[in-house]
């Protein structure tokens, strides 16, 4: 079946303007996570959603950062005012329930000019 | 903040050969751990998954698991050029919502 898609995979955008990445999961996967890998950095964790609520949002790093889960499904991550040190790969993974293997999207390439 | 500690690297062994690959973690009550391949570029790539202690085999890989050492290792059987990546270690602590925690990550070059 579909695994989990991301998209754009790329995104180019000047310092301060506002980006939205966004997420679809693995169909009936009800747990959804986003990570971020900067280069040479390791993978870092920044919110999980369980259905639409986000019980843990403890990673994301500033509140530039928000994101939403609709419909059980589709998740965004939204960046406002996005600065050079947000540039990474931006990763969403979903699982079948939390504590399960998670499985990784071919993430977003940000670049923050 | 829990950690995960893996060997920095990089790993260099030649073609059949054997890798091992290891990793330790520092919160005591986790219970889920999982081994992941990275091809530079590429996002991350679920290989194992192991939840008790003892040894499980999928093909030529056999991850190995020790609570009470607090211990991960993933053995490579038969190195093909083609397990040339970085291999992250993730680990699910007890109270943390199912979020993966990763280590640093080995990167693994295989020698014709």
């Amino acid at each position: 079946g579909a695994g989990v898609s991301q998209s754009p995979s790329n995104k180019v955008t000047e310092k301060g303007k506002d980006v939205e990445l966004r997420c679809d999961p693995i169909s009936g996967h009800t747990a959804l996570y986003w990570y971020r890998q900067s280069l040479g950095q390791g993978l870092e964790f920044l919110i999980y959603f369980q259905g639409n609520s986000a019980p843990d949002k403890s990673g994301l790093p500033s509140d530039r950062f928000s994101a939403e889960r609709t419909g059980g499904s589709v998740s965004t991550l939204t960046i406002q005012r996005t600065q050079q040190e947000d540039s990474a790969v931006y990763l969403c993974a979903s699982s079948l329930a939390h504590n399960n293997e998670q499985f990784f999207g071919p993430g977003t390439r940000l670049t923050v000019l | 903040q829990k950690e995960v500690e893996q060997n920095s690297g990089p790993l260099s062994v030649p073609e059949g050969a054997i890798a091992s690959l290891n990793c330790t973690y520092s919160d005591r009550g986790s219970q889920s751990f999982f081994w992941y391949r990275q091809y530079s570029g590429k996002s991350p790539e679920l290989i194992m998954s192991i939840y008790s202690n003892g040894d499980k085999e999928d093909g030529r890989f056999t991850a190995q698991l020790n609570k009470a050492s607090q211990y991960v290792s993933l053995l490579i059987r038969d190195s093909q050029p083609s397990d040339s990546a970085t291999y992250l270690c993730a680990v699910i602590p007890w109270d943390q919502g199912g979020k993966l925690i990763f280590g640093q990550g080995t990167e693994l070059s295989v020698k014709p």
